[in-house]
């Protein structure tokens, strides 16, 4: 069973330029939900998606958005990019996030800098 | 609000030590509790979970970890470290309503031959 996809996997932007990465998720899993990861701040949770709905969303500005497809498939999209958006975006899947009992399980990253 | 606390941002062993590694939360209830492995340029990957039961919980790699309920602490714990060990360890909680985790800031594991 294919885990988690993301892509691309790095990637260069400039300041001001907006970026879209994608993610697809475990086969079978409806629930993905998305975290920035830098070194100073640690994993920053972003936002979820289950079901084509946004469930939840962390403390980003608005220029961090995201949806979800109906094959649950995952794009998001930083606008306007500033340097402080350099960092290492992960996508996680789940099965059945009101199971409550689900974990987990990430794709390898999307590496974004930008200069 | 939920809050993970590890304290150890850099441990160093050596190969064929003990290693603990601590975590804290803070929660008005007793959370879902992870312990995440992530090697340089890698995702994470589930090491083990607690839900309920027997508090000593067991995970993959050789790595146990021990829920303690008064002490809010879900610590990791593995007898007898690999050099392959050496990765970024992450805690993490889930409130028991919602499919939010929280996670703490990571402890760096050193293995040294």
């Amino acid at each position: 069973k294919a885990g988690v996809t993301q892509t691309p996997r790095y990637l260069i932007k400039t300041r001001g330029q907006q970026v879209t990465l994608s993610c697809s998720p475990i086969s079978g899993h409806r629930s993905v939900s998305w975290y920035q990861q830098t070194p100073g701040q640690g994993l920053q949770f972003l936002f979820e998606y289950f079901s084509e709905t946004q469930r939840n969303k962390g403390n980003f500005p608005g220029r961090f958005s995201g949806r979800q497809f109906s094959n649950s498939r995952s794009e998001m999209n930083v606008s306007t990019l500033e340097l402080g958006d350099s960092a290492l975006y992960l996508c996680a899947s789940s099965l059945n996030p009101l199971s409550n009992t689900g974990e987990l399980f990430f794709g390898e990253g999307s590496r974004l800098t930008v200069l | 609000a939920q809050s993970v606390t590890q304290p150890d941002i850099h441990i160093t062993v050596s190969e064929g030590a003990s290693l603990e590694l601590r975590c804290n939360y803070s929660y008005g209830a007793t959370p879902y509790l992870f312990w995440y492995v992530q090697s340089p340029g890698q995702g994470l990957q589930l090491l083990l979970k607690y839900f309920s039961g027997d508090t000593l919980v067991q995970g993959i790699k050789g790595f146990e970890a021990e829920f303690k309920r008064s002490q809010s602490s879900f610590n990791l714990r593995k007898p007898s470290v690999h050099w392959s060990d050496a990765a970024e360890y992450f805690c993490a909680v889930r409130p028991n309503t919602g499919n939010q985790f929280y996670f703490g800031t990571g402890t760096s594991l050193t293995v040294i031959p």
